[in-house]
């Protein structure tokens, strides 16, 4: 299979603070990694593209140096938000890109998820 | 560029009952699809895809799906659906020619599933 990790599944932190999100993909390399941020009873909003051993790729209107991420290995990437505050509150989603069979394209597996309040 | 409409933002349906959720895509390249599927507080689980070859497409769960390229769709069908089935369903496109396999999601289809 193909199975992707994240660690904390909730956390709770106070306004002002850093929080950091771990993505794991536990039985394959990714070389891409994604991490998308989801309100309440909407879609997903892609943030960024992490690429392992490169700077990540941000989205317009996505603050760089508030999400910080960092692809350091093959199957990790890390988001941190910080100097968090009330309205960074969210799920954050990420997923790791694997090659389909036959080399054509890319599929992506998703993590569980981190549910994040900053009170 | 590409956009995915999800015509239906809510679709009750009744246990044993068939349904289907509507999608449609714009692009000007060829893309891949997908249906994903999220329950509460977890994150997506792809239900199937469509690469190429047969327009219909057979996934998990007993859900499928028909590419239909004339009309730009991709929708999402299971014949008889359970309690179980009540979650959030995602649509997305992949752009064929992308290095990246970036997805493009459409808004979401909350399947509410009623004994």
């Amino acid at each position: 299979g193909a199975v992707v990790s994240q660690h904390p599944s909730w956390v709770i932190c106070k306004s002002g603070t850093s929080v950091k999100i771990e993505c794991r993909s536990l039985d394959f390399q990714a070389t891409t990694m994604f991490w998308y941020r989801q309100f309440p009873k909407q879609s997903l909003m892609l943030m960024a593209t992490s690429n392992e051993g490169s700077k990540a790729t941000y989205e317009q209107g996505v603050e760089k140096d508030k999400f910080l991420i960092n692809h350091a290995s093959l199957t990790l990437s890390t988001l941190t938000v910080t100097s968090a505050h009330p309205e960074d509150s969210s799920f954050y989603i990420c997923s790791a890109r694997k090659s389909l069979s036959g080399g054509v394209g890319y599929e992506q597996y998703f993590g569980p998820g981190t549910r994040l309040t900053v009170t | 560029a590409q956009s995915v409409t999800q015509l239906d933002s809510q679709v009750p349906v009744f246990e044993e009952a068939p349904v289907e959720l509507r999608c449609n895509y714009s692009s000007s390249v060829s893309v891949y699809l997908f249906w994903y599927v999220q329950y509460p507080n977890q994150g997506l689980q792809l239900l199937l895809k469509y690469l190429s070859g047969s327009t219909l497409v057979k996934g998990i769960n007993g859900f499928e799906a028909e590419f239909n390229k004339s009309q730009t769709s991709f929708h999402l069908r299971k014949p008889s659906v359970h309690i179980s089935d009540t979650a959030e369903y995602f649509c997305a496109v992949s752009p064929i020619s992308s290095n990246t396999g970036k997805l493009i999601f459409g808004q979401g289809t909350t399947l509410q599933v009623k004994p």
